[in-house]
Formats: structure tokens, sequence, C-alpha cells
């Protein structure tokens, strides 16, 4: 079945340093590709997709890029912001399953003045 | 424009009891989720609907939970009885259409804790 991987957390970095986080998916068509973001006391929320391979999905300075060879949908930054603390969902949904998103467990950013 | 609402935020039960979660999509949205994120992990569908008919209830544990979308707005989800792995945070989101790429909104979610 259809699955995500995030690498795990908790990622702790300075401020204006570089970041990155792995995503991996499995799935059996072709899915379109989801970072969703939730701050503290907040709900989740969009933070940039693809819906194609080789699509690069970008938002509030966060990069990434659909690859199909590799199943891979990793989310870059180059400086992060005190303000970019949240955790992270990377997600898929398929077009056999009615739009459904399938999330990735979650991977916790913490970033330091 | 409002997002999707959900009630309440908070909810301590104990065990067996019974509760229950309301949501009002974003106006126009045809398509409603309700997602249970349990501490640590992402969040995973219970149910979808599609106007007020159901898609996908596929991860509903039916012996113990239901939902229903009146006039294909406002859903409750119930739990009836509640257990202790129930505890979690339960998601409505909403989108535009069902699909592949489609946005989904999401509400602040109501922390269910069972004791």
């Amino acid at each position: 079945g259809n699955s995500v991987t995030q690498m795990e957390g908790p990622v702790t970095l300075s401020e204006e340093a570089f970041l990155t986080i792995n995503c991996t998916y499995t799935a059996t068509g072709y899915p379109s590709l989801f970072w969703y973001v939730q701050y503290p006391g907040e709900g989740l929320q969009l933070l940039l997709k693809a819906t194609k391979a080789d699509d690069k999905g970008s938002n509030k300075g966060f990069e990434a890029t659909y690859r199909k060879e590799t199943t891979s949908f990793h989310l870059e930054k180059g400086s992060v912001q005190v303000s970019d603390s949240a955790v992270y969902f990377c997600a898929l949904s398929d077009h056999n399953q009615g739009g459904k998103l399938i999330f990735g467990q979650g991977t916790e950013l913490s970033v330091k003045p | 424009e409002a997002g999707v609402a959900q009630s309440p935020r908070y909810k301590i039960i104990e065990k067996r009891q019974s509760v229950a979660f309301w949501c009002n999509p974003i106006s126009g949205h045809a398509t409603l989720y309700w997602y249970q994120q349990i501490l640590g992990q992402g969040p995973k569908l219970l149910i979808q609907f599609q106007n007020n008919g159901v898609v996908d209830d596929s991860q509903l544990p039916k012996d113990r939970f239901s939902a229903e979308r009146l006039k294909g707005v406002d859903s409750t989800l119930k739990i009836q009885p509640a257990k202790l792995e129930d505890s979690a945070v339960y998601l409505c989101a909403s989108s535009l259409e069902g699909g592949l790429g489609a946005e989904a909104f999401f509400g602040q979610g109501t922390r269910l804790t069972v004791v």
C-alpha cells in the first residue's frame, strides 16, 4: 500500500542554518506530494505541493522537488528562522484514492536564536 | 474567508463513555475528511465524505465510531464506547473537491483524552 517515511526528529538548528528534512514515499500510482506544517497551537496548513515528477514546490523560502526516480520529496530551506519552528509533515495523495492524504510521522524542527 | 471550525477544542472522558465532535467546513467545500492523530504520529484518515455521501471509511472502526454529514455541510464524529487507545487529536479538513492535488484545509482539532 501507499506510505510516507520521514526522517525522525527532533531537529535542532541555529538561526540561518540550512535545513533538509528527508521524505520518501511508496505509491502504486502517480501521487501528488505535499508538505504540511503545524505551528505551535495552530492547525495543519499546506506549505507547498508538487503534482508531477520533476515539479518543484516552493513557499516562504522552502522548496521540495518531486523525484520519481528516487521516490523522494525532500524539504529544504537555505536559511531558517526562529519562526520556522514547527512540526513538518510530508504527505501524498493518490489518484486512485479520492484525494485522501497519507502522512508521514512528522518531523519537529526547533530553531534557536 | 472563515476556516474549518471544530468543537470542542478539548474533551476528557472516562473509558466506555461516549463523545461527539462537530465540524463545520469551509463554505462551498464538497469534500470533508476526519483524521485521527495519535501523539507522535501523522494524521490517519478515518472517513471521507463527498457532499453527504461516504467516499472512504475503510479505516473507521465501525464497531465504535460513526460519522455523518448532514445536508452535505456540517459533520459529526461519534465514539461509543470510548477506549483508552482513542486518546488522540481528531482533525477535520475540507477541500473544494476531492481529487489528486486538491488542497485540504484543516481545523485546529479536538484533543480527546480517555482516562
